[in-house]
C-alpha cells in the first residue's frame, strides 16, 4: 500500500463550523490531490498541489481551501461547513513522472 | 471538454461467467488511461495504466485493453471477491499541455459476482 493516511476517518459536524481534514504521505511524492465522492457524481477534484506551498483549484473548489507547508502533509479546510459538503473525501498522491495516482482510505464527513 | 463514460452502470454475474466492462473517452492526445478498483468504504486501488492503442495488461482474472476510443476491462471466470466498483480515468490536458496529474474519472461500473 502507498503510504497515505487520512485523519479523521469519520467526522460529524454542524453547519457553520470549520473543519480541517488531513492527508499525510510517506512516499515523498510531489503531487497531492483532494477529491470528493458522491453518488451520481463520481470522483471530483477539489484542489491539488504540485509542490510545497503550490496549490490550485480543481473543478469543485468553492467553499474549500487547502494548504501544504511541507511535502508530506496536505490539509483541506471547510471554512464554514454546509450540508452540501457531506461527502466522502479522498486524498491521492502522484508521482513525478507518471500520472498514476494512489488513494488514501478516505474520510466520511457528515454535516448536520 | 474531456469526457469519460463507463458502461454498464451495474453488472451482475454468476461465478465463472466471463464478461467485459467498457470505458469510452473523448480526449485529444490521450496520455494514458487508468483502471481502478474500489471496494465499499475504501479508497480506489490502482490496477492498470494503458498508454497506446493495442496495449494490453493482465492481472489475475482481469485484462485491460485499449483502442483509440475506448478501453475494456475483461473479467475471466470471475469470483465473488472480484465484486467491486471499477473506475476508469484519463489525464486532463491543461494549459500548455501540463495536466499536473489531474484526472477525469468515469462514474464507475458496480460489479457483483454471485457464488
Amino acid at each position: 500500500d502507498a503510504g497515505i493516511t487520512q485523519s479523521p476517518r469519520h467526522k460529524v459536524t454542524e453547519t457553520g463550523t470549520p473543519v480541517t481534514l488531513r492527508c499525510h504521505q510517506t512516499e515523498n511524492h510531489r503531487y497531492m490531490y483532494w477529491y470528493r465522492q458522491d453518488p451520481g457524481h463520481g470522483l471530483r477534484l477539489i484542489h491539488y498541489s504540485y509542490g510545497v506551498k503550490d496549490t490550485d483549484k480543481g473543478e469543485v473548489s468553492d467553499g474549500y481551501s487547502v494548504s501544504r507547508s511541507k511535502t508530506e502533509d496536505f490539509l483541506l479546510t471547510l471554512e464554514s461547513a454546509t450540508s452540501s459538503q457531506t461527502s466522502v473525501y479522498f486524498c491521492a498522491i502522484g508521482g513525478q513522472n507518471t500520472d498514476t495516482q494512489y488513494f488514501g482510505p478516505g474520510t466520511r464527513l457528515t454535516v448536520l | 471538454e474531456d469526457q469519460v463514460t463507463q458502461s454498464p452502470e451495474a453488472l451482475r454475474l454468476q461465478e465463472g461467467e466471463s464478461s467485459s466492462l467498457n470505458c469510452s473517452y473523448t480526449v485529444s492526445g490521450l496520455r494514458g488511461l487508468f483502471w481502478y478498483r474500489q471496494d465499499p468504504g475504501k479508497g480506489p486501488e490502482f490496477l492498470f495504466t494503458l498508454y497506446s492503442a493495442g496495449e494490453e495488461k493482465e492481472k489475475e482474472r482481469l485484462k485491460a485493453t485499449l483502442t483509440k476510443k475506448e478501453s475494456f476491462l475483461h473479467i475471466t471466470a470471475p469470483k465473488p471477491e472480484d465484486s467491486a466498483t471499477y473506475l476508469c480515468a484519463v489525464p486532463r490536458r491543461g494549459a500548455g499541455g501540463t495536466s499536473y496529474g489531474k484526472l477525469t474519472f468515469g462514474q464507475g461500473t458496480i460489479l457483483t459476482v454471485h457464488p
